[in-house]
């Protein structure tokens, strides 16, 4: 079965600086990856996915994510965090479920707080 | 457009009281339905999942039941609560049999079992 694992429960940036949330995977075939945001709240929503098309994937409000196979990796950045960045976010992959559809399998998260 | 509808948004039950979550989807058909839950510290748990009416597949063994007895609803019950079965519960909806599908999530249901 495919898992996510995202290191780092709290993670804590200036504004202007770098964001670096992180997630591997586990999967024993080519994994389908996501990355969903929450504000508070609320429900989540969609920041980008992976579909095998190209390694580098470039999300909504400028986050983007690069899919590393050897690294087993799909780390979320963006280059200089707003103050409207703080939220949680989750790393997901998808599975096979029965009757031919898919589940998906999320992290636990990690909580974004922008320091002004 | 397609709305996922979800009530009540808080709800506070004692234990071993039953419990019902309604969760409706508008604008599209034959969707695929599922509710997670959401935990302090422990993520974003899948506890069920519908690909149609009447076909629930369970991923967590527990007090929860799920059903779909149209379409666009999926119902979460319980007929006894449990203090673990307090946190924030999610239904979300996607619309094809792909595994690079979309999820809309609606907007959560907190519970509180004290």
């Amino acid at each position: 079965a495919q898992s996510v694992t995202q290191l780092g429960s709290h993670v804590s940036v200036s504004e202007g600086a770098l964001v670096l949330l992180r997630c591997n995977y586990s999967s024993s075939v080519p994994p389908y990856l996501f990355w969903y945001v929450q504000y508070p709240n609320q429900g989540l929503q969609l920041l980008l996915k992976y579909t095998s098309a190209a390694t580098l994937v470039k999300g909504i409000n400028g986050f983007e994510a690069e899919f590393k196979k050897s690294e087993t990796s799909f780390h979320l950045t963006k280059p200089s965090a707003h103050m409207r960045d703080a939220a949680e976010y989750f790393c997901a992959v998808s599975d096979r479920g029965t009757s031919g559809t898919y589940k998906y399998i999320f992290g636990t998260g990690t909580r974004l707080k922008v320091l002004a | 457009s397609q709305t996922i509808h979800q009530w009540p948004a808080t709800l506070v039950q004692p234990v071993g009281s039953p419990l019902s979550l309604e969760c409706t989807v508008e604008g599209t058909s034959n969707p695929n339905l599922y509710w997670y839950r959401q935990a302090a510290g422990r993520g974003l748990q899948l506890l069920f999942y519908s690909v149609g009416i009447g076909q629930i597949s369970s991923e967590v063994p527990q007090n929860l039941s799920a059903s779909r007895p149209q379409d666009r609803q999926f119902i979460l019950s319980s007929k006894k609560l449990l203090l673990s079965d307090s946190g924030f519960y999610l239904c979300a909806w996607s619309v094809f049999r792909h595994p690079v599908e979309k999820l809309f999530f609606g907007s959560g249901t907190q519970l509180s079992v004290l």
